[in-house]
């Protein structure tokens, strides 16, 4: 059974870079049939889709965040991570990382981390 | 770009049925039959309901449907059970690689 675990720090400084892994288990991110995507949820608000990278590094990121959005993949680790910058409060969020389907034009996530809170403040 | 809107709250009780909204444009919801549903039980993992507006994956009860009519799309949970009051997100393809969230139902069953 596949399984996501999103790890990092649970408090980030204001203007400094938020850094996060999914670990992936039970599976390997290098399926040719997936994308590995992070999602985050601000407190009492909906869901943001941030961007999805594939094994062989291509990305899709939202537009909305894709000036300080890096997602990369490290394949030996069967790992991807997430780097958000210049952060502000608004940034304070759970972030959750899921197994992206739109390899296949399928445009949803099928399985999900448990999702890790990141804290920003000074 | 603006999430989808959905009811912050829905409610029933068990056994009744209880149908959750989820609104966009014709830029996502109305232009592509690709909405999603999503549970989400607080401290849990979210967990994919229905995909393509209509399907249920391996596992998720038949209780569960999901339809569209223009800009408009619904999940209907038959049956309400103790287990499925959570929230509940929708999601939908925006175009340009893009997907585009809702603001969350939180399913109450009294």
């Amino acid at each position: 059974q596949l399984q996501l675990q999103e790890s990092g720090p649970g408090l980030v400084k204001p203007s400094e870079t938020l850094s996060l892994t999914c670990s992936v288990s039970g599976g390997s991110i290098s399926s040719k049939s997936y994308y590995w995507g992070w999602i985050r949820q601000p407190p009492g608000k909906g869901l943001e889709w941030m961007g999805s990278i594939y094994y062989s590094g291509t990305t899709y990121y939202n537009p909305s965040l894709k000036s300080r959005v890096t997602i990369s993949v490290d394949t030996s680790k069967n790992q991807f991570s997430l780097k958000l910058s210049s952060v502000t409060a608004a940034d304070t969020a759970v972030y959750y990382c899921a197994r992206d389907l739109r390899h296949r034009a399928a445009w949803y996530f099928d399985l999900w981390g448990r999702g890790t809170l990141v804290s920003v403040s000074s | 770009q603006s999430a989808l809107t959905q009811p912050p709250s829905a409610s029933g009780s068990p056994g009744q049925s209880v149908t959750i909204s989820c609104t966009g444009t014709s830029s996502d919801v109305g232009g592509y039959n690709y909405v999603s549903w999503y549970q989400h039980h607080p401290g849990k993992a979210p967990k994919l309901m229905i995909y393509e507006v209509i399907k249920r994956p391996s596992g998720v009860p038949d209780r569960f449907s999901g339809s569209k009519s223009g800009n408009t799309a619904s999940l209907t949970v038959s049956g309400l059970q103790a287990e499925d009051e959570a929230d509940y997100y929708c999601s939908s393809y925006a175009g340009s690689d893009n997907v585009r969230f809702g603001g969350g139902t939180k399913l109450t069953v009294l």
